[in-house]
């Protein structure tokens, strides 16, 4: 079974970093294919994306975001982490890490296994 | 970026009838040479992740009821419902992933009549 799980912190001040950590289980993500991405959600808003990791390390980011975010992975541990650098509170919504389709050998870039999400407040 | 423009933002629909969801992508998302749309649609309910349901524009992620279609090619693509059951009640979206960075639709939500 595949699960995904957010975590990191529930509030924030403006111009703080926010380091999220998606730890997940069932698939590994150096197995050929693999790619995890992070996807946003502002309260009664549209969902965002903003990062994404494939096994081999290549990277995607949003086009708005990118001089902002990092997307790293630790393979061992199960781990990708976001880190979005001067938060706002524009900032302010649900996070959700997600495991990439692959079908019929065909990478879709659509989620199909997400997590939970974490809510981040930015307020000072 | 290709922008992804869904209507209408909202609908209500009676049980048992046909709901009908719009998306418009700036630029098509045709791969033509292996006649793939890269165009996905998801459902999210109050308080849950979105799940997906459609991919490659018409394609039924398992588990999805039949009643869940996606149709269109290029850059004008439909969601529908065709015989709308509580449990439908949700807000749809819809993504193009022919091009990074992804982008989604606004939304619609679908309520019952």
């Amino acid at each position: 079974q595949i699960t995904l799980k957010e975590s990191g912190p529930t509030l924030l001040k403006p111009t703080q970093t926010l380091t999220l950590t998606c730890t997940f289980s069932g698939f590994s993500l150096s197995t050929t294919g693999m790619a995890v991405g992070w996807i946003r959600q502002p309260p009664g808003k549209a969902l965002e994306f903003l990062a994404q990791i494939y096994w081999n390390d290549d990277k995607r980011y949003s086009s708005s975001l990118k001089n902002r975010l990092t997307i790293t992975k630790d393979t061992s541990k199960k781990q990708v982490v976001l880190r979005m650098t001067n938060m706002d509170p524009v900032d302010t919504a649900t996070y959700y890490c997600a495991l990439r389709k692959i079908a019929d050998g065909w990478y879709v870039e659509a989620y199909y296994i997400w997590g939970h999400g974490t809510v981040v407040t930015v307020s000072s | 970026d290709i922008v992804v423009t869904q209507s209408p933002d909202s609908l209500a629909v009676s049980l048992g009838e046909r709901a009908t969801i719009s998306c418009k992508s700036s630029q098509s998302v045709l791969d033509a040479t292996h006649k793939k749309n890269y165009f996905a649609w998801y459902q999210q309910k109050p308080g849950q992740p979105p799940t997906l349901l459609i991919y490659w524009a018409s394609t039924r992620e398992s588990g999805v009821p039949d009643r869940f279609s996606g149709s269109g090619s290029g850059t004008d693509f439909t969601l529908t419902i065709s015989c709308l059951q509580a449990e439908d009640v949700a807000v749809y979206y819809c993504q193009q992933y022919y091009s990074f960075p992804l982008t989604f639709g606004g939304g619609t939500t679908v309520e019952i009549k």
